[in-house]
This record gives C-alpha cells, structure tokens and sequence, in this order.
C-alpha cells in the first residue's frame, strides 16, 4: 500500500509557458500533500504543504503566484509552474500522508523533472 | 527547531564490506527520524524509521539504524554492502507526535554511496 504517482515524469517546455504536475495517492486518502524541489546533487526543499479543500501553506522564500498548487480532492494534488523560466528546471517531488494507517509517515511520488528551455 | 547533519556527503565501499552512513540531529522535541534512499531520476523511498519504540530499528534491504540520545546520532548501516545500494541516503527527522505524517520533514543534505567492485 501507500503508493504516490506523479505525472509527467519529465517534462520540457519553452520559456513562458505554464506546466502542471500532478500528484496522486493511489490507495490511500491524502488529507496532506508536499511539494518538495531539489537541484542537482543538493537535498530536498520544502516548497508548500497543502491540506485537501484548503490553502496552500507556503514556505518562506517560495512564490505562491509562480507556483499554484491545489489539493481539491483526497487523492490528487497539483503543482503549477507559471510562466515558467529556465531558473525553474528542477525535480520537483511530492509526498502525501493520509487517514488510518497512513498518517505514520510522507509517502513520496517517483518526482518529475522540468526542463524549462 | 530541527536540524539534521549528514557527516559525510560521500562514502565509498567495497562490494561486500560493512556500510556505515553517519547521522547527528538537534531537536527541540522528542524526535522522530528516518533514513530515505533515492536512486538516480527516482523518489524516495522509506528505509526505516525510529518513532519511539526499540532504539535498533530494522529497515528494508538489509539495513538497520541506532537511535543514540546521549550522542544525538541515528547512523544507519549495512553488514555486507550490495551494488544495488549505490544511491543518495537521506537522513531526516521530524517532531514526534501522533499524526506525524503532517509534519514537517527536515532533510539532512545526503551522502552520496558509491559500491567500488
């Protein structure tokens, strides 16, 4: 059980354009969803928590308006990178925990790599 | 607050030697914490995780960790290293609590784990 998909896997986009990513939790609820980022070779950043039917809680320093994220039902969360540039690729990771059995730990999607030209 | 301090960002072993993976974190809470592993392009995968009941915690993949309070260690090992186990390890840790799926994570900075033949 406990098992995240994210979809694209990997994505190009030119300049400017908005890309969505999406997150599901396949057998289970998620009543909370991450949204990690990590560059090359660093760790992971914490981007945004968001629980479902609510806000998006950003961390300090990410930019709500540039990365939209919505978490409208209990299996799918969505990323949204607006007017994407290049300083944006990245592999962006999410991670979900749930009700019941689900709430000991985040279980993480396989990530999805953006490459903005 | 929290912190995690990977000691080594790599390490390399022989093909069938012992692994160790080194860990030290800061807590102002009673601590949760966790090893997570990421193989190349891939997600994070849960290898095993102290929340507070045994101090030696058995994970996947032949690995276990030592919760050490009195030297705020939780060092992850390996009796006989696989080329399989070449990846990215993340030590992680969290405030303890009953639904701590929903907290925060905080990521050491990882250890690359590099199997010489």
């Amino acid at each position: 059980g406990a098992v995240v998909s994210q979809h694209p896997s990997r994505v190009i986009c030119k300049s400017g354009t908005s890309v969505k990513i999406e997150c599901r939790s396949l057998d289970f609820q998620a009543t909370t969803m991450f949204w990690y980022r990590q560059f090359p070779k660093q760790s992971l950043m914490l981007m945004a928590t968001s629980n479902e039917g609510s806000k998006a809680t950003y961390e300090q320093g990410v930019e709500k308006d540039k990365f939209l994220i919505n978490h409208a039902s209990l299996t799918l969360s969505t990323l949204t990178v607006t007017s994407a540039h290049p300083e944006d690729s990245s592999f962006y990771i999410c991670s979900a925990s749930g009700t019941s059995t689900f709430t000991d730990t985040q279980y993480f999607g396989p990530g999805t790599r953006l490459t903005v030209l | 607050a929290q912190s995690v301090t990977q000691l080594d960002s790599h390490v390399s072993v022989s093909e069938g030697t012992p692994v160790l993976l080194r860990c030290n974190y800061s807590s102002s809470y009673s601590p949760s914490l966790f090893w997570y592993v990421q193989h190349p392009n891939k997600g994070l995968q849960l290898l095993l995780k102290y929340t507070s009941a045994a101090t030696l915690v058995k994970g996947i993949n032949g690995f276990e960790a030592e919760f050490k309070k009195s030297e705020t260690s939780f060092h992850l090992t390996k009796p006989s290293a696989h080329m399989s186990d070449a990846a990215e390890y993340f030590c992680v840790v969290t405030p303890r609590g009953a639904n701590f799926g929903n907290e925060k994570l905080t990521f050491g900075t990882g250890t690359r784990l590099t199997i010489i033949p």
